[in-house]
């Protein structure tokens, strides 16, 4: 089944306590993309990736790291992590025919909460 | 100003009630045009592209004025699976930052027995 896969779904973690959230496509996508969601804000872009060892920042980048080691694998990296952070992050992957339709499929979501 | 604005509603209907959303959007070189669909706390899915003719996908009416740079959202005979947020959503050009996704905040819709 085509996916994009996401882990964990939930994380409770603390403040300033390194995590990374994964994300990986089995469809053979060149772009990926993180978003987070948060309410009265909507989905705002955190990096994306156009192809391997090729990222860059989105709208909210401060606070988070990518990397793009391998086409499937997308990981987002908070570093330091700050209770700001909390929100329901999303992934997402395209092909390059799929930009241009808009046919961009989302991972399940990870709510993460920092205290 | 938000790139793209919606009424963040929410809408409440009764079944077989017909609804419209509209969305309007600041980037005249944007490019595409999407509704997606987002259930709650799930990932948000395309429902329609739109484009500049109309289209429709059974109940589903999409319009873009990009004169106006307004796009709408028709659903008629609304179900109790209608319930969900709607996404406005607009493309910027490839060469903008990969021709990332631009969201609205979404309208929420709940549709009523």
């Amino acid at each position: 089944e085509a996916q994009v896969t996401q882990n964990p779904r939930y994380l409770i973690t603390v403040t300033g306590k390194k995590l990374t959230v994964t994300c990986s496509q089995n469809m053979n996508h060149e772009y990926m993309s993180w978003y987070r969601q948060d309410p009265g804000l909507g989905l705002r872009q955190i990096y994306y990736s156009m192809n391997v060892e090729v990222t860059d920042k989105g709208d909210v980048p401060e606070g988070y790291k990518v990397s793009r080691k391998e086409k499937r694998n997308f990981p987002l990296i908070l570093e330091s992590p700050s209770p700001n952070q909390t929100s329901l992050y999303f992934c997402a992957s395209s092909s390059e025919s799929g930009q241009l339709i808009g046919g961009y499929t989302f991972g399940s979501g990870t709510r993460l909460t920092v205290v | 100003r938000k790139e793209v604005e919606q009424d963040p509603g929410p809408f409440n209907v009764p079944e077989g009630a017909t609804v419209a959303f509209n969305c309007t959007y600041s980037n005249s070189a944007s490019q595409s045009f999407f509704w997606y669909r987002q259930d709650c706390r799930k990932e948000p899915k395309l429902l329609m592209s739109v484009y500049s003719s109309g289209n429709e996908d059974g109940r589903f009416t999409a319009q873009l004025n990009r004169a106006s740079q307004y796009i709408s959202l028709l659903i008629r005979d609304s179900k109790l699976s209608d319930s969900a947020t709607y996404l406005c959503v607009v493309k910027r050009p490839l060469g903008d930052q990969g021709g990332k996704l631009i969201f609205g905040q979404g309208t929420e819709l709940s549709v009523k027995p």
